[in-house]
């Protein structure tokens, strides 16, 4: 079956970095775009970044583009999320997804990010 | 970007009852609409993709219409574990926008 296991969140400062990972089990990694979407506290969900099969093709939203990098690691089945310059409005959940052509079936448990000095 | 509006933000609703939720688009999606039920404290699960077609492994008590710019969600007769927050999301163009959710509570 399919698993997405995020980790690597936590309490970082303003102005600070922090790498989240996911690991993905139970399908072709390779074959799948992937997501990393979030969620502020008592928030709705907003996409934050996807990346093709073979990492060729990425986008970003604004809120994040220039601070943060999409990649993957296809031997390790895994994806990754790198977050520098981190604001306090970068709380939130994030969760890792699999992309299908038209949705995201998919998702992990999520990941508690928390900037705050 | 392309802007979601939900309506209504909150519903109280019976279990039994049938509910419906819009979704509105800022331009056409054609039938990139997507509808996801999130629980407190869980990941979102998805519902229904491209509109109106039923996620494997989900009951057929939900059901999805639409296309262009008005969509909705329907639950057919409310059940107890269906109280929960739900949300529609595009995926015609980055950046995959979503709704800002639909609570529904228990009356």
């Amino acid at each position: 079956q399919v698993q997405l296991v995020e980790s690597g969140g936590g309490l970082v400062k303003p102005g600070g970095s922090l790498r989240l990972s996911c690991a993905a089990s139970g399908f072709t990694f390779s074959d799948y775009y992937m997501s990393w979407i979030r969620q502020a506290p008592g928030k709705g969900l907003e996409w934050v970044s996807y990346i093709s099969g073979s990492g060729t093709t990425i986008y970003y939203a604004d809120s994040v583009k220039g601070r943060f990098t999409i990649s993957r690691d296809n031997a390790k089945n895994s994806l990754y999320l790198q977050m520098n310059s981190l604001r306090a409005e970068d709380t939130a959940v994030y969760y890792c997804a699999r992309v299908t052509s038209v949705s995201h079936d998919y998702w992990g448990q999520g990941t508690l990010v928390t900037v705050s000095s | 970007d392309i802007q979601m509006t939900q309506s209504p933000s909150s519903l109280s609703a019976s279990v039994g009852d049938r509910v419906t939720i819009t979704c509105r688009a800022s331009q056409s999606i054609t039938t990139y609409l997507n509808w996801y039920q999130q629980q407190p404290g869980k990941a979102p699960k998805l519902l229904i993709y491209a509109a109106s077609s039923l996620q494997s492994g989900v009951t057929s008590r939900f059901s999805g219409s639409g296309s262009g710019t008005d969509f909705t969600l329907t639950i057919s007769s409310l059940q107890p574990e269906d109280f929960a927050t739900y949300y529609c999301q595009q995926s015609y163009s980055t950046p995959y926008t979503f709704g800002q959710g639909t609570k529904l509570e228990i009356k």
